[in-house]
């Protein structure tokens, strides 16, 4: 199975200022997946990121409050910017299983933003 | 993904089999049934699929009815570490697409 790692696990951060969060991935993946869990609820799908191309986002989020990066095949990042106290969660990335187990996914131990 | 409904919460006795349904009724023939789990403050954890045949592993079993409508979680010697919110997901583009997760089951295990 994928380990995967975020940084930073978590943050304070003032209104009006942005976050980037990387999620770095121990073996080689095409697809890695953001998710938001807001306080008390289920996990939001934001964006898909393939290496090579731009990030397909969900309805509902938009690159510009929500820009990723994929460089290459172990990494990207999140940031979310112009943040408000609504953007208060916990940001996860995820991947493919790629080694046998059928199409599942792994996830990092999330990102937890706190913003005053 | 096809539409799936859970109960809210359940509790179970430390020892006991936990049991936790899923209902699926508009799930189509090519569509896998995935559990997964979401510990407090951790991330979610896949803990088995299947598609029509019962499957095991070392974390679990997975019953799914011979219609397809619902199928049954099991963990068959419950600790206080199996307390989390357990997820029934059946993704429409199999399981590599972004995952669409629903409000799960809190099951609590009690000593």
């Amino acid at each position: 199975s994928a380990v995967i790692s975020q940084k930073p696990s978590r943050d304070i951060c003032q209104r009006g200022t942005s976050l980037t969060i990387q999620c770095q991935v121990d073996s080689q993946v095409t697809m890695m997946f953001w998710y938001r869990q807001q306080p008390g609820q289920s996990l939001t799908l934001i964006a898909t990121a393939n290496q090579g191309s731009e990030a397909t986002y969900e309805s509902g989020f938009v690159i510009d409050k929500f820009p990723i990066s994929r460089p290459n095949l172990t990494f990207s990042t999140l940031t979310v910017s112009n943040l408000s106290p609504e953007d208060s969660s916990i940001y996860l990335c995820s991947v493919e299983d790629t080694t046998g187990v059928r199409e599942t996914q792994y996830f990092g131990p999330g990102t937890r933003l706190l913003v005053l | 993904d096809a539409k799936t409904t859970q109960p809210p919460s359940m509790d179970c006795a430390e020892g006991r089999a936990a049991n936790l349904p899923c209902n699926h009724s508009t799930i189509s023939g090519n569509e896998y049934v995935y559990w997964y789990r979401q510990i407090h403050s951790q991330g979610p954890q896949y803990i088995i699929h299947g598609l029509k045949n019962n499957e095991t592993n070392e974390m679990a079993s997975l019953i799914i009815t011979e219609d397809r409508k619902s199928s049954t979680l099991i963990l068959p010697h419950a600790t206080l570490r199996d307390t989390a919110v357990y997820y029934c997901i059946v993704p429409k583009g199999g399981g590599a697409d972004g995952l669409t997760f629903g409000k799960g089951t809190h099951l609590i295990i009690q000593p």
